[in-house]
């Protein structure tokens, strides 16, 4: 069965620095979707991405944040200068149409620590 | 603002039972909802969708409901096992194809055998 993918599982970074994000959606979906989860809170949406822009941000997704299809296939979130706060675990997530409410398949996730 | 609220933190039941998590939103006229089971440190799966002009929906041993009126959801879970333990969550989509999801937090299930 499809799966959408995400590299790396773990990501632990210097506080400051840049990071990416990489994830890999299922091929034929048209919806990307970026998550993230504070330990122990609730799933917060970040982004979503379709026809190659955002469609929708969320008022966490500031200015340190950006969100690239660098290819057919990969789907990037970047952090210009992590902080402390950014400590998370980043869910991509992809759904194949954009009406009805089908199923977002999410990501395995990968756990960001900023030290 | 908007706001949703799962009813508790955590439930715990005995194998066997029924479970009943309830999702209640204000602020909010969603177009359609979901719920999704969590196991720690993975991703959301998805279980179920109800959109706005249905009232329940079926799948094996779940049940959801969907009352805009009362802006609430319930979730049932019958025969549980302990495999069912894990947290569920409910989230909200507006209207249209991309519109932001709002999930809850989350109700955290624990079967007991």
């Amino acid at each position: 069965e499809p799966e959408v993918t995400q590299t790396p599982s773990h990501q632990v970074t210097q506080m400051g620095q840049e990071v990416i994000l990489r994830c890999v959606p299922i091929s034929n979906h048209l919806y990307f979707y970026w998550y993230r989860q504070i330990l122990g809170q609730k799933v917060e949406f970040l982004v979503s991405f379709y026809n190659n822009e955002i469609s929708e941000k969320s008022e966490i997704f500031d200015d340190q944040f950006s969100v690239e299809r660098p290819d057919g296939s990969n789907f990037t979130l970047k952090i210009r200068s992590t902080k402390l706060e950014d400590s998370a675990m980043y869910f991509c997530a992809s759904r194949v149409s954009g009406t009805g409410g089908e199923t977002q398949y999410f990501g395995p996730g990968t756990r960001l620590l900023v030290l | 603002s908007q706001k949703i609220e799962q009813n508790s933190e955590a439930l715990n039941i005995q194998e066997g039972k029924t479970a009943t998590l309830t999702c209640n939103y204000t602020n909010y006229s969603p177009a359609y909802l979901q719920w999704y089971r969590q196991d720690p440190g993975r991703g959301p799966v998805f279980l179920l969708l109800i959109r706005e002009n249905e009232k329940e929906k079926r799948k094996e041993r779940l049940k959801v409901t969907f009352d805009t009126t009362l802006k609430q959801s319930l979730f049932h879970i019958t025969a549980s096992q302990p495999a069912d333990s894990a947290t569920y969550l409910c989230a909200l989509f507006g209207s249209g194809g991309y519109q932001k999801v709002t999930f809850g937090t989350g109700t955290k299930l624990q079967v007991i055998p």
